[in-house]
């Protein structure tokens, strides 16, 4: 499994745009990117995924160079409640074994 | 929209009793994942189910711990003999397939 890193925390302001950048250098050519968000006291929730450029739903977009060795999650003009956990997964989703690891994660932190 | 449903929220248990926490995955989904989450740190995955037999799991699902689907909707995780350190949140999860697993709310696990 490809090892992420990516920043223990974050802060931002309302209506700000927050891009969280996760390393992944020796990422598998079967890999894909996925990024969950956790709120205190909840399960993981699916943000986003993708294996290369970029990928955009309602919600984010994700960045991701051509060597894919990171990938740049970006949540436009964040609000308050977007105060979570966020988390940067790389693995192979093509086995039977789909179990996701999950890192440390970043805190992200919107201020007033 | 459909979500996977725990119950129960909270279970308090003492040291060396079994527990069950169950869930009710997605109704059209095939794969059932148990994962972890001990207080302060990162979700750990315990187990993964397809066809009625368990695909993968982790160092953690020793054999203290076991997984059933005893009828069409429900998706169970059994402890036998509790012990301190099982304490955690334990979030179920469900897929259609590759790409975005589904958690549950979770279910807290106090053993005392």
């Amino acid at each position: 499994l490809a090892k992420t890193t990516q920043p223990i925390s974050m802060d931002s302001y309302e209506g700000q745009e927050v891009n969280i950048t996760c390393s992944h250098n020796n990422i598998a050519t079967n890999d894909y990117i996925t990024w969950y968000q956790q709120f205190p006291s909840q399960g993981p929730r699916f943000i986003i995924q993708g294996y290369k450029t970029k990928v955009t739903n309602e919600v984010a977009s994700l960045f991701i160079p051509a060597d894919r060795k990171s990938s740049t999650l970006s949540l436009p003009r964040v609000s308050l409640s977007d105060t979570a956990v966020y988390y940067c997964l790389v693995g192979d989703l093509s086995g039977s074994a789909r179990q996701l690891t999950f890192g440390s994660g970043t805190q992200l932190t919107v201020l007033p | 929209e459909p979500e996977v449903t725990q119950t129960p929220s909270h279970q308090v248990t003492q040291m060396g009793q079994e527990v069950i926490l169950r869930c009710v995955p997605i109704s059209n989904h095939l794969y059932f994942y148990w994962y972890r989450q001990i207080l302060g740190q990162k979700v750990e995955f315990l187990v993964s189910f397809y066809n009625n037999e368990i695909s993968e799991k982790s160092e953690i699902f020793d054999d203290q711990f076991s997984v059933e689907r005893p009828d069409g909707s429900n998706f169970t995780l059994k402890i036998r003999s509790t012990k301190l350190e099982d304490s955690a949140m334990y979030f179920c999860a469900s897929s259609a397939g590759i790409g975005e697993q589904f958690f549950g709310p979770g279910t807290r696990l106090t053993v005392l």
